[in-house]
């Protein structure tokens, strides 16, 4: 069975520029959520998405946005980037609530230059 | 408010020692879980155990081991015989089950094991 996949797994944006992030959840998982981590740091929670309804919002800008669709994927989308946005976003399904543990993706290295 | 504390930034051990990673956290819940996961350089986070407020039992799966404890709310986790293949950042992470169901992760261990 394929586990999370995000795309794509590296990008490069010149500041200023808007980026989206993909990702495929697990068959059946029907919550989704994005994660930014900074080099060096744990995880920060950004968005989550259940039954493609918005759960919860970390405390991150306007700047970034998200969805889930009908097949659950979700997209993450960050406008006028900043040098400070260069992270990797992990992305994470489950089948409901977080209590029974996420399955994380091998995320994707946004670097703004 | 809820937070993660992971004071050992890095430890550096040699092979077949055994090593613990230290995990305290604060949260006002009564109920709320605790997560252990593993990141090795390839970014994903592999999820190693879950435990909620109310079982206390420490665990053991095969070389790890889990020590819950909540009189000085931490949950410490020790590795027996380590490997090199052990060599990874380790997360220790706590979710509340209301809400956003976010986790709040600590800031990690990286465990350097030496051949």
């Amino acid at each position: 069975d394929a586990g999370v996949t995000q795309s794509p797994t590296h990008l490069i944006k010149t500041r200023g520029q808007h980026v989206t992030l993909r990702c495929s959840p697990i068959s059946g998982h029907k919550s989704v959520s994005w994660y930014q981590q900074v080099l060096g740091q744990g995880p920060q929670f950004i968005f989550q998405y259940y039954e493609k309804e918005e759960r919860g919002r970390g405390n991150f800008p306007d700047r970034f946005s998200a969805r889930q669709f009908p097949n659950y994927s979700s997209e993450l989308n960050v406008n006028a980037l900043l040098l400070g946005d260069s992270a990797l976003y992990l992305c994470a399904s489950s089948h409901g609530h977080s209590v029974y543990g996420y399955t994380f993706g091998s995320g994707t290295r946004l670097t703004v230059v | 408010a809820q937070k993660v504390t992971q004071a050992q930034t890095e430890i550096s051990v040699v092979e077949k020692e055994d090593v613990t990673l230290d995990c305290v956290y604060e949260t006002r819940d009564t109920t709320y879980y605790l997560f252990w996961y593993k990141q090795p350089p390839s970014g994903e986070l592999v999820f190693l155990i879950r435990r909620n407020s109310f079982d206390e039992q420490n665990e053991i799966s095969g070389r790890y081991s889990w020590n819950f404890q909540k009189s000085t709310s931490s949950f410490n986790f020790t590795i027996t015989a380590s490997q090199v293949v052990d060599s990874a950042v380790y997360f220790c992470a706590l979710s509340d089950p209301s809400g956003t169901y976010k986790y709040i992760f600590g800031t990690g261990t990286r465990l350097k094991v030496l051949a």
